[in-house]
């Protein structure tokens, strides 16, 4: 089975640029994440969603982050200008959720390594 | 509001056993996870804990006090390839998945 998908692995754009990153989850998981990882830090939640819907957005710097999972399948994040202060890993995580089931894990993809020149 | 703490770093001996500590403060308690991350690579899932107790699993094993909001993630006859960042993460009662800042093992021969 495949795990999560991220794309691209690494991206490097000048500051002002725009930039999106895209995650395609665990087939049949419901929930997606999306996490900032700076070097030496643990993940920050950006964003999770159930399905479509975005229910969880409080982190998520809205000046200039947005993202969307329309079908409920696939996400993507996107940021636009870029900072310099953006340049951290991006990652995806995906989970299953059967009613109120929550004791499962989530699984992460490979990330996406952002570097704003 | 939340909080999530575990040292920055610990350094161990090849075959030895160590302990990785965990406290948190959060909003509600659905479950304490524990995660491997090497370098440049994603976290992969260890050990999850929602009762109190000891989870056993393999050469690692994971406890957790509720009523303290403490957690330890103990390893034992370590290998050189268990050099790695340890995450704790706390699901609160919502559903978020809050991760701490990691501790950062290194084992040496």
């Amino acid at each position: 089975e495949a795990g999560v998908v991220q794309s691209p692995r690494y991206k490097i754009i000048e500051k002002k640029q725009p930039v999106a990153f895209w995650c395609n989850p665990i087939s049949g998981h419901n929930t997606l994440y999306w996490y900032r990882q700076n070097l030496g830090q643990g993940p920050e939640l950006l964003i999770r969603y159930e399905n479509e819907e975005a229910v969880d957005d409080s982190q998520l710097p809205k000046d200039r982050f947005s993202a969307e999972r329309l079908k409920g399948v696939d996400s993507t994040l996107k940021i636009q200008p870029a900072e310099l202060g953006d340049s951290a890993v991006y990652l995806c995580a995906s989970s299953p959720r059967e009613g109120r089931a929550v004791n499962t894990e989530a699984f992460f993809g490979q990330g996406t390594r952002l570097t704003v020149v | 509001g939340q909080n999530i703490d575990q040292p920055t770093e610990m350094t161990a001996t090849e075959g030895a056993i160590v302990q990785i500590n965990c406290t948190y403060q959060t909003s509600g308690f659905n479950g304490l996870f524990w995660y491997q991350q090497h370098a440049g690579e994603a976290p992969t899932f260890l050990s999850y804990n929602v009762l109190d107790g000891l989870e056993e699993k393999g050469r690692f094993s994971s406890f957790l006090s509720r009523s303290k909001g403490y957690s330890y993630l103990l390893l034992k006859e370590l290998q050189m390839k268990d050099s790695a960042s340890y995450l704790c993460a706390v699901r609160e009662s919502d559903d978020k998945l809050i991760f701490g800042t990691g501790t950062r093992l290194q084992v040496f021969p």
